[in-house]
């Protein structure tokens, strides 16, 4: 099927680190991808990955790719409440598909 | 600016009305996409427009009917409006190559009373 599943629901404390996981479902997708969703707006891309990366880092961001497997995680390191929010992996297949996974809703407590 | 934007950003209606949502780029991008999130925040892509040509419509019902006068702009009809529905509808757009990711509106909120 085309699901992208990720785990619903992920709660940490502020300054821990949060590690959000994504399983995909194609294995010739060339990019995955990570937004974050805040309420009432539209998804803002945080990070991507080409897909013969195994890692890649953005400043308090960290991308794992393991392609065997098709899973992806975020790393999120000293998360901070105002990283609450819905965080969704995509994937892209072909020119003009993305695939988005079910989004985890991450709760930062203070 | 504001490089992808949807209105109205909240439409409540009545079952049966017709209503449309207007989007517009401008990132000079050559792709644009409708995508309905529901209550549980599930995102489903609906439509993809590449220079005005349809590529992907992804078994939506005949009453939502995109419109792309140019490759700026991507606008959905919604005909004989039903419970279901009722979501946020999120209009995207993409450049064709490589790993360009998508860039998205801030939403249409759609209530059907």
């Amino acid at each position: 099927g085309e699901d992208v599943e990720q785990s619903l629901f992920l709660s940490v404390r502020e300054g821990d680190s949060s590690v959000i996981n994504c399983t995909y479902t194609d294995s010739s997708s060339t990019y995955l991808y990570w937004y974050k969703q805040e309420p009432g707006a539209g998804l803002q891309l945080l990070t991507y990955i080409f897909s013969n990366m195994d890692m890649k880092q953005d400043q308090r961001l960290t991308v794992l790719l393991n392609k065997k497997d098709k899973h992806l995680s975020l790393r999120i390191a000293d998360t901070q409440t105002g990283d609450s929010a819905i965080y969704f992996c995509a994937e892209k297949k072909g020119t003009y598909k993305y695939i988005f996974g079910t989004g985890t809703r991450l709760k930062v407590l203070a | 600016d504001t490089a992808v934007s949807q209105t109205p950003k909240y439409l409540v209606t009545q079952m049966g009305n017709d209503k449309s949502i207007k989007c517009e780029q401008n990132l000079g991008h050559d792709t644009m996409y409708w995508y309905k999130q529901d209550s549980k925040k599930f995102l489903k892509i609906m439509f993809s427009y590449n220079n005005k040509e349809l590529i992907i419509n992804e078994t939506v019902p005949n009453r939502f009917s995109p419109k792309s006068p140019d490759k700026a702009h991507l606008n959905l009809h919604i005909n004989s409006l039903e419970l279901g529905d009722s979501a946020v509808y999120f209009c995207a757009s993409s450049q064709d190559q490589g790993s360009q990711p998508q860039h998205f509106g801030d939403g249409t909120r759609l209530s059907i009373l």
